[in-house]
């Protein structure tokens, strides 16, 4: 079982539409939690932090349920510009608070 | 500008041969990585840095090298015994080792021909 997991995708959805992914971890010692974004053929950049009492910037909201192991983020009003893949990111502290990464998922935004 | 330099963006190698990729950057961070990506797949961590002349072997060290002789750089060495070297490289770096904000590089993109 991977470390970290997400569905591949792709998602395909129309502009405006609100999409959701989700993303599981098997370490219950991982202790900090990321979304990032990576357009095609780019380097990942860190879109937001994760907390346990979630979070919210602007038309994305992140949420973490540690029970459950697994965090989702959530995009309202989707943009032509949302098109990307979105990866999972995951650390754990004993373990020199190495990023361990979801394969991605892939999001497509139609007109 | 502050940020992390990689070259070459894009590399063909023969068989049998060894390339070296470069990484620098100028945020003066102490840790440095290099990930491996392959396509619609995660990264995969091949080696870490996290001081000046150490760095340890990441899940997939074997056919790679790397040397950190100064703070700024850190550059990635594929060996011919890296069976399938074809793949989007990033180097990365972060303040320190419990600095949760790591920085990409560009990306390297290695073709074997």
């Amino acid at each position: 079982r991977k470390e970290v997991e997400q569905d591949p995708g792709p998602f395909n959805v129309p502009e405006g539409a609100t999409v959701a992914f989700n993303c599981t971890y098997s370490n219950s010692a991982s202790q900090s939690f990321f979304w990032y974004r990576q357009d095609c053929r780019k380097e990942p950049k860190l879109l937001m932090s994760v907390y346990s009492s979630g979070n919210e910037d602007g038309r994305f909201t992140a949420q973490l349920n540690r029970a459950s192991q697994y965090i989702s983020l959530l995009i309202r009003d989707s943009k032509l510009s949302d098109s990307a893949t979105y990866l999972c990111v995951v650390t754990n502290n004993n373990a020199g608070n190495m990023l361990t990464f979801g394969g991605g998922t892939r999001l497509m935004v139609k007109p | 500008d502050g940020g992390i330099t990689q070259s070459p963006k894009y590399l063909f190698r023969k068989e049998g041969q060894n390339v070296t990729l470069s990484c620098e950057q100028n945020l003066n961070h102490d840790a440095m990585y290099w990930y491996r990506q392959d396509p619609g797949q995660g990264l995969r961590l091949i080696y870490y840095s996290q001081i000046v002349n150490d760095f340890q072997k990441g899940d997939i060290a074997e056919g790679y090298s790397v040397s950190r002789e100064k703070k700024e750089s850190f550059p990635l060495t594929v060996t011919s015994a890296q069976k399938n070297p074809t793949a989007f490289y990033l180097c990365a770096s972060s303040k320190g080792q419990f600095s949760n904000t790591i920085y990409f590089g560009e990306g390297s993109w290695l073709t074997v021909v």
